[in-house]
């Protein structure tokens, strides 16, 4: 399967601990996304990657998250303290840099904050 | 700024009958407007997209949806309704080619 992969696909962790997720684009992506979805929504973005640049984030993800791109392969989000509000499915997508290219999406990873 | 609305939050239909899905967007720019599919457990799922060519755009299974900029509207349409279409769809925005802005979905329940 060449699809974009994600690790773990469930995470339960206790208030306060730090945890890290990671992301395996297809791999002639060079770009990169991470959104998060709660319950009864749609998924919000948090930030985007072109190569191993980050090149914006919203103000969604507070100074608890921090998101890499080494080497412009695979990604990985971590946040630390965190908080039962944090509890939610973590996507991340790749795309090409054509116009217009479409948004490949990974199976999210699940965290649940006790 | 973009922003989109969908405006169901649940759609029942019969199996075998048509199925509309509806989405408003806003965009200060010529916008690129996406449907995706969800799945339970499952990751999401590219069935159409709209580019600025043609209005009506096909998709995957069935799916279209048409682009009408008078209406800022792109409703999803299928003529009839499989037992495996059930799933959460999101009409989503963009105005770049990144930075999806996503609807609140709509589920789309089938009944025997």
């Amino acid at each position: 399967d060449t699809g974009v992969s994600q690790n773990p696909r469930h995470k339960i962790t206790k208030r306060g601990q730090n945890v890290t997720f990671r992301c395996d684009p297809i791999s002639e992506h060079n770009r990169l996304y991470w959104y998060r979805q709660t319950l009864g929504q749609g998924p919000e973005f948090l930030t985007y990657f072109q190569n191993e640049a980050q090149l914006e984030k919203s103000r969604l993800l507070s100074d608890r998250f921090s998101a890499e791109r080494p080497k412009g392969s695979f990604s990985t989000l971590e946040i630390q303290r965190t908080e039962q509000g944090d509890s939610a499915m973590y996507l991340c997508a790749s795309s090409g840099t054509g116009a217009y290219n479409e948004q490949f999406f990974g199976p999210g990873t699940r965290l649940t904050v006790l | 700024a973009q922003s989109v609305t969908q405006l169901d939050s649940h759609v029942s239909v019969s199996e075998g009958t048509p199925v509309l899905l509806r989405c408003n967007y806003s965009s200060s720019y010529s916008p690129s407007l996406f449907w995706y599919v969800q799945h339970p457990n499952k990751g999401l799922q590219l069935l159409l997209k709209y580019t600025s060519a043609a209005t009506l755009v096909k998709g995957i299974n069935g799916f279209e949806a048409e682009f009408k900029k008078s209406e800022t509207s792109f409703h999803l349409t299928k003529p009839s309704a499989h037992m495996s279409d059930a799933a959460e769809y999101f009409c989503v925005v963009s105005s770049g080619t990144y930075k999806y802005i996503f609807g609140t979905g709509t589920r789309l329940k089938v009944l025997a």
